[in-house]
């Protein structure tokens, strides 16, 4: 069975600090990839998403970044966080195209991230 | 444009009563999937649900049942003889290309 993992699971930083959250999935191949923000008490944001190793697809300008280094590994970065980056960060996974479970995404655990 | 629409920011219910969560979108597409996802206080997104638009036949699932309505739009969510367990914030979603398109989603609560 498919399972995806995000870490950390909560994180403090200060403002102007780098930020590097990981999200790695197993049991599936070549998935589609998506990173989403959700502020407090707020819906989901789409931040970023891949279809590929290396092919990244950015919904919302911002002082974030994405990669995909590896099929099953998303990182999501930033050089200089702001106090407008906290939030709670959720990974999620579907299947590729061609498989019948194409469309619904699977969610991580989400990782709280707060910025003081 | 792709939109999905939960105008119910928060229902408050007690234990056992019935309670159903709206869900209204606009889509450009002839063929979509709707799809309900249910996060409970801990955070993460627990898929419920999807539904392919030219299949309308309502779908039940122990005390869930979900009615989808081409004609208007809507895929309502109901949840029967609710309990305490269900209190969680309800998104709707509505397929776009390679990615998804949730609603504000719908807080509700369940007092014993």
């Amino acid at each position: 069975s498919q399972t995806i993992h995000q870490w950390p699971a909560t994180l403090v930083q200060p403002v102007g600090s780098p930020l590097s959250l990981e999200c790695t999935v197993e049991g599936t191949s070549n998935p589609n990839l998506y990173w989403y923000r959700q502020a407090a008490g707020r819906g989901l944001q789409l931040l970023f998403y891949s279809v590929g190793i290396g092919q990244i697809s950015s919904e919302v300008p911002q002082n974030l970044s994405a990669s995909r280094p590896q099929d099953r590994q998303f990182i999501l970065s930033s050089k200089k966080l702001l106090l407008s980056d906290s939030g709670f960060y959720l990974c999620a996974w579907s299947a590729p195209a061609q498989d019948p479970r194409t469309y619904e995404q699977y969610f991580g655990p989400g990782t709280r991230l707060t910025v003081t | 444009a792709q939109k999905v629409t939960q105008a119910q920011t928060e229902i408050s219910v007690v234990e056992k009563e019935d309670v159903t969560l709206d869900c209204v979108y606009e889509t450009r597409d002839t063929t979509y999937y709707l799809f309900w996802y249910k996060q409970p206080p801990s955070g993460e997104l627990v898929f419920l649900i999807r539904r392919n638009s030219f299949d309308e036949q309502n779908e039940i699932s122990g005390r869930y049942s979900w009615n989808f309505q081409k004609s208007t739009s809507s895929f309502n969510f109901t949840i029967t003889a609710s309990q305490v367990v269900d209190s969680a914030v309800y998104f709707c979603a509505l397929d776009d290309t390679d990615k998804l398109i949730f609603g504000t989603g719908t807080r509700l609560q369940v007092f014993p």
